[in-house]
């Protein structure tokens, strides 16, 4: 069955990265983009951008362009997702989803917290 | 970017009622709209996509409408389960976007 699964919590002083992973199971990874998503207390679901799993190209929302970064490890099935300068308005949960034309499975979240 | 508003933003409801949640596009996207659930602590889950089409394995009671610019989610017979929130989202554009999502309450 077609899983995803990203790594754990995280806290991070403003300035810090984050590096979330999202491990990919049950299907080809490289058929799929991934999609990331993050949502913020209160807040509604925002799209970050998108990986092309079997290219490599990148697709970053403009609000993120400089400081997200998308990876993938085709060998691995894992995409990444690495968020720098973080701030305070970074806390949120971030998720992954496998997406092409229907985004039908997404990843538990993880959140991260960014605190003095 | 396309914005997406989305009433109510919560609502109240018994177990065996229809309920309706709207999504409206400040420009026309087209049939390029799903609907998630989503419950506490947990990820969204895909119910409809492309305006009407049910996601496998979800319930019939689900049903969704609309075209271009006006979109509806109904419950047609509310179940204890659905109590959830429930948001939309576009992908007609090349960055997709979310409604501000509806709380579904007993």
């Amino acid at each position: 069955q077609v899983q995803l699964v990203q790594s754990g919590a995280e806290v991070k002083k403003p300035g810090a990265s984050v590096k979330v992973s999202c491990k990919a199971s049950g299907y080809t990874f490289t058929n799929y983009a991934m999609h990331w998503v993050r949502q913020a207390p209160g807040q509604r679901l925002e799209w970050m951008g998108w990986i092309n799993a079997y290219t490599g190209d990148t697709k970053y929302s403009q609000k993120f362009q400089g400081r997200v970064t998308f990876t993938r490890d085709t060998s691995a099935t894992t995409a990444y997702m690495e968020l720098i300068s973080l701030r305070s308005e970074d806390t949120a949960v971030y998720y992954c989803a496998r997406g092409m034309a229907t985004w039908d499975y997404w990843g538990q979240g993880t959140l991260v917290t960014v605190s003095s | 970017d396309i914005q997406i508003t989305q009433s109510p933003s919560s609502l109240s409801a018994s177990v065996g009622d229809r309920v309706t949640i709207t999504c409206r596009a400040s420009q026309s996207i087209s049939s390029y709209l799903s609907w998630y659930q989503q419950k506490p602590g947990k990820a969204p889950k895909l119910l409809i996509h492309a305006t009407s089409r049910l996601q496998s394995g979800v319930p019939s009671r689900f049903i969704g409408g609309g075209s271009g610019t006006d979109f509806t989610l109904t419950i047609s017979s509310l179940q204890p389960e659905d109590f959830a929130t429930y948001h939309c989202q576009q992908t007609y554009s090349a960055h997709p976007t979310f409604g501000g999502g509806t709380r579904v309450e007993i």
